[in-house]
């Protein structure tokens, strides 16, 4: 069936640094790649997301880069700060429907 | 305030002991989605609604039973709640299936 597949699953880096997160996805049909974050406690919040006829979107410090090619999508956040420390999830859904996969999420730490 | 709201928060019951959590949201959300998540695999989605009275299934739906009866409501329910059902539960809603999903704070479920 449908997988997605998220890499790595701790991270920890130092404030001030970048971190990248990468995920990959098995059905080729896929075409909507939201990004969530979760905070300790919290549900999760949409943070970025890219449909498959962009290869690139940013947002500040965040950016969200495509290789349908390749079926992966990667998350970039540069000039990373403590309150970046959460869990963040990649997922991926297909042509209009409800359905939406989930990576196994990586945990973030950004060191002060 | 917009909001997705999850009753209960914290529930521990027995095996066999039929419950429902309830879902509500009050930004008039067609898509509504519910999630489990447990450590090491993510987010896994149990059923989704793209409109009233339209329901399916996502990837984890055995031993779980939805309706969506009005727009703003989407109850899960566990007949028979088994060990393994033990987990965090996600509600959430967007405008459509692949746009901005709002998540609810999270029910943990302990099934005993």
């Amino acid at each position: 069936g449908e997988n997605v597949e998220q890499h790595p699953s701790t991270l920890s880096v130092q404030e001030g640094d970048s971190a990248v997160i990468k995920c990959t996805y098995s059905d080729s049909a896929s075409n909507y790649f939201p990004w969530y974050k979760q905070e300790l406690g919290k549900g999760p919040q949409l943070i970025i997301d890219i449909r498959s006829n962009v290869g690139e979107k940013k947002d500040q410090r965040i950016a969200v880069t495509l290789n349908k090619t390749a079926k992966h999508f990667s998350l970039h956040i540069t000039e990373t700060q403590p309150e970046d420390s959460a869990v963040y999830f990649c997922a991926a859904s297909w042509w209009q429907g409800g359905k939406l996969i989930f990576g196994q999420g990586t945990e973030l730490s950004v060191k002060p | 305030e917009a909001q997705v709201t999850q009753n209960p928060r914290y529930l521990i019951t027995v095996t066999g002991k039929k419950l429902t959590v309830t879902c509500s949201q009050n930004m008039n959300h067609e898509y509504m989605s519910w999630y489990r998540q447990d450590p090491g695999l993510g987010l896994r989605q149990i059923y989704y609604s793209m409109n009233v009275e339209v329901t399916d299934k996502g990837d984890v739906p055995e031993g779980y039973k939805v309706s969506r009866k009005e727009k703003r409501n989407f109850p899960l329910i566990l007949e028979s709640p088994s060990p393994n059902q033990t987990s965090l539960y996600f509600c959430a809603s967007s405008f459509q299936g692949q746009e901005t999903q709002y998540f609810g704070p999270g029910t943990r479920l302990l099934v005993l």
